[in-house]
């Protein structure tokens, strides 16, 4: 089956930087999604990996990497709309996307 | 551009009732998808479509039924909601399901079944 681990909660103060981690056993791998979900609103996409290494989009950073089964997502300069849920989720070889349980940032002052 | 609909926002539904979940967008997307929220559960697939005229079964098809008669639109139907649907529906869409392929969700539906 599908094993994609996250932590449950963190927390983080306003200005630092937060490396949320993702490791994963899955049926084969087709790439690595990061998105966001504020409360009661629906998830949207920040970011995809396929290949190993580093993607950079402004604040937010992913990492992979395939052969640890491992990725992370790197929040810089946290401002407290950051406040949300993380969700990573991977698509295995039959092209499904399996979703972590999700991490729940709070962003304090 | 609307992107991804859903209807309705929010209902609550006597058990044993019947229920259709709708679900249209304006992207010209081939593949759909269906997907329940629960709290400590994340989000798991019921059902998806790659292309019109197609469906297939997710992790949690079981008392859910799906058509896709034409590119645009993918209901979700309930044929005798049980209390355990009681859950946050998000449908979603993507152009393909292969490659680098995004998923952009709906707005949900919070459905409660009493």
């Amino acid at each position: 089956g599908q094993n994609i681990d996250q932590p449950t909660e963190m927390t983080a103060t306003e200005g630092a930087i937060v490396q949320i981690n993702c490791t994963y056993q899955t049926s084969g791998f087709n790439g690595l999604f990061w998105y966001q979900q504020h409360a009661g609103e629906a998830p949207t996409f920040l970011s995809y990996n396929v290949l190993d290494g580093l993607e950079e989009k402004g604040r937010f950073s992913s990492f992979l990497s395939r052969s640890k089964g491992y990725s992370y997502l790197l929040l810089k300069e946290l401002q407290m709309k950051d406040s949300a849920s993380y969700l990573c989720a991977v698509k295995d070889s039959g092209y499904a996307l399996n979703f972590g349980k999700g991490t729940s940032l709070l962003v304090t002052p | 551009i609307a992107g991804i609909t859903q209807a309705p926002t929010s209902q609550i539904l006597a058990a044993g009732r019947r229920m259709t979940l709708r679900c249209t967008q304006d992207m010209r997307h081939n593949a759909m998808y269906w997907y329940r929220q629960d709290l400590g559960l994340g989000l798991r697939l019921i059902h998806y479509s790659n292309t019109a005229g197609t469906t297939g079964k997710g992790e949690v098809p079981d008392g859910y039924s799906v058509s896709r008669a034409n590119t645009d639109d993918f209901p979700l139907t309930l044929a005798s909601a049980v209390p355990s649907q009681t859950s946050v529906y998000f449908c979603a869409s993507s152009e393909g399901p292969q490659g680098a392929d995004t998923q952009y969700f709906g707005p949900g539906t919070r459905l409660t079944v009493l």
